[in-house]
């Protein structure tokens, strides 16, 4: 049982480069989570997923787009990369929340840094 | 919207000594409360969660929290801190049971611990 998987683990762009950040989950969960995690900042969500077919920005959007393929899979794509996006990146699911476990699940992150 | 203020950046504890990490958040109705520990390196992990019933709740590694309404704080306690306890501690709030709405961050706790 993988949980949520992330790719890559490491990844050193040049400014103006594109990359997907790609996150798999096999708990059957339904929403879905990108955040960032910058020192004495926390964790910071780009993007969300509430459920399949569906995508909302969160507090930092901007320079980034996100696709939920299907149900398992979220990506997070940067199309022009900045040093500003250097950060460890973190994917996390959780279960649908009426169900009252409103817990999250993060895979074990991203870290990229833009040149 | 709602927040969530982690008023110490940085704790550091003698090994054995007791522990006390301050939570305050603010949120229109009523919250959703946990409290996740990242190991360096690692993703992060849920140490407890508070939806509703009795305000002191347990989690694991012999962690508890208690939720004062009053005082809008979440304060995350263990009476005997091991080296092993040295991570950052997130305070997070979520939303009700039957909303999707999204999990907020604070911006975490560093913890040392001296031999």
């Amino acid at each position: 049982n993988a949980g949520v998987t992330q790719t890559p683990k490491f990844q050193v762009l040049k400014t103006g480069q594109s990359m997907t950040l790609q996150c798999a989950q096999d708990m059957n969960h339904n929403s879905m989570y990108w955040y960032r995690q910058d020192p004495g900042m926390g964790l910071r969500l780009i993007y969300y997923s509430a459920s399949e077919g569906t995508t909302d920005k969160g507090e930092v959007p901007n320079g980034y787009n996100v696709s939920r393929l299907n149900k398992r899979e979220f990506s997070l794509r940067l199309e022009s990369a900045a040093p500003s996006q250097t950060s460890v990146y973190f994917c996390a699911t959780q279960q649908n929340p009426t169900s009252g476990a409103n817990v999250l699940t993060f895979g074990a992150g991203s870290r990229l840094t833009v040149l | 919207a709602q927040s969530v203020t982690q008023p110490d950046i940085h704790i550091t504890v003698s090994e054995g000594a007791s522990l006390e990490l301050r939570c305050n958040y603010s949120y229109g109705a009523t919250p959703y409360l946990f409290w996740y520990v990242q190991s360096p390196g690692q993703g992060l992990q849920l140490l407890l969660k508070y939806f509703s019933g009795d305000t002191l709740v347990q989690g694991i590694k012999g962690f508890e929290a208690e939720f004062k309404r009053s005082q809008s704080s979440f304060n995350l306690r263990k009476p005997s801190v091991h080296w092993s306890d040295a991570a950052e501690y997130f305070c997070a709030v979520g939303a009700q049971a039957t909303s999707y709405d999204k999990v907020i961050f604070g911006p975490g706790t560093s913890l040392s611990v001296i031999p």
